[in-house]
């Protein structure tokens, strides 16, 4: 089974609007670590946001904001007042257990475009 | 600025020489750091996780004689392809998680391209 599903391959957005990446999950450890990278086209990955699954409260940076719904095994990330800049590919993903060593599962991303 | 950086970013070998990827820990000592590959338009596919001064681990349906690890201190981690091919050709890249566990830092890629 699919440690981390993102349902949506694509999405589009209008400038200055809220958008709303979903991701799903799949653990059965009380341990784990929930994260969102940005993929430019350059390649490299940027680190967003995490919310850890103790966490009561959902995690914000920013204009980003982590949707924890637990029982649900959800993690959706929502970007506020969308930029330009924001058009990239975004990345789910799940560390099972809170150490350094364990192993990161990614989604297969969701495409962002933001239309002016 | 960057606080793992992978060198080089950009190669092309001929195929059936080999290729080594650095990464490396700027500000941080890493026990641990993971390869990734990425074909275009996919996800990251973890390759194997690099433990300093122990054996790597890899994933299943990784060969590890052909995608060599060496941890061999607490900053640096080099994954060498050897006697590469057309299909070896994909961008690879590295990441360092700190010492909290909570980020994890990824490296600029490196892609490789082999003739």
């Amino acid at each position: 089974a699919q440690k981390i599903t993102q349902t949506q391959p694509g999405m589009f957005v209008q400038e200055k609007e809220a958008v709303t990446l979903d991701c799903t999950y799949d653990t059965s450890d009380q341990s784990y670590g929930l994260f969102w990278y940005k993929q430019p086209s350059s390649g490299e990955m940027i680190f967003l946001i995490y919310q850890g699954s103790y966490d009561e409260q959902n995690a914000t940076e920013g204009r980003y904001s982590l949707n924890f719904q637990k029982a649900r095994k959800s993690a959706n990330l929502v970007i506020s007042a969308s930029q330009l800049g924001d058009s990239a590919m975004y990345f789910c993903a799940m560390r099972e257990g809170l150490y350094n060593f364990n192993k990161f599962y990614f989604g297969s991303g969701t495409k962002l475009n933001v239309k002016p | 600025g960057a606080v793992v950086s992978q060198h080089p970013s950009r190669v092309i070998c001929k195929s059936g020489t080999s290729v080594k990827i650095e990464c490396r820990s700027l500000d941080f000592q890493a026990t641990t750091m993971f390869w990734y590959r990425q074909f275009p338009k996919q996800s990251l596919m973890l390759m194997a996780t690099s433990n300093e001064g122990s054996k790597a681990t890899y994933e299943q349906g990784v060969e590890k004689d052909k995608f060599l690890i060496n941890h061999a201190s607490l900053t640096l981690s080099t994954l060498t392809v050897t006697s590469a091919h057309p299909e070896d050709s994909s961008f690879y890249i590295c990441s360092a998680p700190d010492n909290s566990g909570n980020t994890i830092y990824f490296g600029e890629g490196s892609w490789l391209t082999v003739v």
